[in-house]
Order: structure tokens, then C-alpha cells, then sequence
């Protein structure tokens, strides 16, 4: 069955350390993928989107991602967080005509 | 560009009453999408439309949930009788490619939270 898995539940990370988020999906076929972000009380923003050429994706907010086939991963990174980063960021896939979405990463920033 | 407005953001009802939700999606997008978000969770379909067509409703409850997109732009979702369990967050998306076309790219709304007593 198709899926999208994000293995950490929670991350906390201190104001202007790096931060990674991890991804990995399960398709027949490379799917589209996509990092959102939600903020409390918020719907969803689109971070970045990764659909075909340079593995290595620019977004906004200063994220990028990496995409690997070879380890059927999509990881976001950011070289340092901000307080503003902490949100709930959510990992999606696009395959058969439907978005699948992970369960979610919180991620908690520490002064 | 406005985004995808969706109202209300917020809606406590007690179980077995009836609830509706609107969406307005960006001007000019054909396709409509309403998720649901459980607590904990990330959004899953529950109903896709193409214009005014429904393109996939496999995961909406039918017997108490029903969506319509009338005229082909905005669209409601209703929940008759709701239960505790429908307790979420309702997400409306909106997209500019066909249904499964290529560069397919979502844009969310900021949600209703609805919490069923």
C-alpha cells in the first residue's frame, strides 16, 4: 500500500541549531512530494515541493529538501531555526490522482 | 492572489445535531478537495470534486457526511447526525491542474475546528 512516513513524532531544537526532518514514502512509482507547515490554529503552508530534475529543493522560510531515490526519502532541513519555525510539518505524496500525508513532525524551539 | 477562505473557523455542536461547513477556493482553480484532520494526524480525503463533479468520494462517510459543489466554485460540507468521533479539524484545498495532472500542487485553507460534545 501506498504511504508516507515521518519515524519522528517530536523534535525539539535550540534557537539557531540545525533542525532535519525525516521523511520516507512507499510507492510503486516516484510520487510528488511536498513539505507543509501548520502553525497552531493555522491550515497548511506549502514549504516546498519536489517533482522531478534537481534533487535538492529550495523552499521558502529558508527550507530546503533532498530528495533520494535510492533511499525512498524526502528529509527537509534547515541550517538554523528560528522561535517562528516551531509548527507541526507535515510530509506529503502525490501518486494515483491522490495526496497522502504523514503523520506529522511537532517541532518544538528552545531559546 | 486571496486564498482559500473558509468559514467557520471554529464550531462546538452536541452529538446527533447537523453542522455545515463552506469553502471559497483561489479564483479560477478547478479542483476542490475537503480533508479531515483528527488530532494527532495528518489530513486525509474525503472528497474530491473537478468543477462540479465528484471526482473521488471513496472515504467520505456517506451515511452521515455529504459535499456539494454546485455551481463549480465554492462548496459545503455537511455532517447529519455528527458523533463524537467527528471531532477534527475540516480542511478545504484547492488546485489548478486537472485531477491528477501533472504539477499538481494543493493549497490549504486555514481550516474549521469542530468539537462534537
Amino acid at each position: 500500500a501506498q504511504s508516507v512516513t515521518q519515524p519522528d513524532i517530536h523534535i525539539t531544537v535550540s534557537e539557531g541549531a540545525s533542525l532535519e526532518l525525516r521523511c520516507n514514502y512507499s510507492y510503486g512509482a516516484t510520487p510528488y512530494l511536498f513539505w507543509y507547515v501548520q502553525s497552531p490554529g493555522q491550515g497548511l503552508q506549502l514549504l516546498l515541493k519536489y517533482f522531478s530534475g534537481d534533487t535538492l529543493v529550495q523552499g521558502i522560510k529558508g527550507f530546503e529538501a533532498e530528495f533520494k531515490r535510492s533511499q525512498s526519502s524526502f528529509n527537509l532541513r534547515k541550517p538554523s531555526v528560528h522561535w517562528s519555525d516551531a509548527a507541526e510539518y507535515f510530509c506529503a505524496a502525490l501518486g494515483d490522482y491522490k495526496l497522502s500525508f504523514g503523520a506529522g513532525t511537532t517541532v518544538t524551539v528552545r531559546a | 492572489e486571496a486564498g482559500v477562505a473558509q468559514s467557520p473557523r471554529y464550531k462546538i455542536i452536541e452529538k446527533r445535531q447537523s453542522v455545515a461547513f463552506w469553502c471559497n477556493p483561489i479564483s479560477g482553480h478547478a479542483t476542490l478537495y475537503w480533508y479531515q484532520q483528527i488530532l494527532g494526524q495528518g489530513p486525509k480525503l474525503l472528497i474530491q470534486f473537478q468543477n462540479n463533479g465528484v471526482v473521488d468520494d471513496s472515504q467520505l462517510p456517506k451515511d452521515r457526511f455529504s459535499a456539494e459543489r454546485l455551481k463549480g466554485v465554492d462548496s459545503t460540507l455537511k455532517i447529519q447526525p455528527a458523533k463524537l468521533e467527528d471531532s477534527a479539524v475540516y480542511l478545504c484545498a484547492s488546485s489548478s491542474q486537472l485531477a491528477g495532472g501533472r504539477q499538481e500542487t494543493q493549497y490549504f485553507g486555514p481550516g474549521t475546528r469542530l468539537l462534537v460534545l
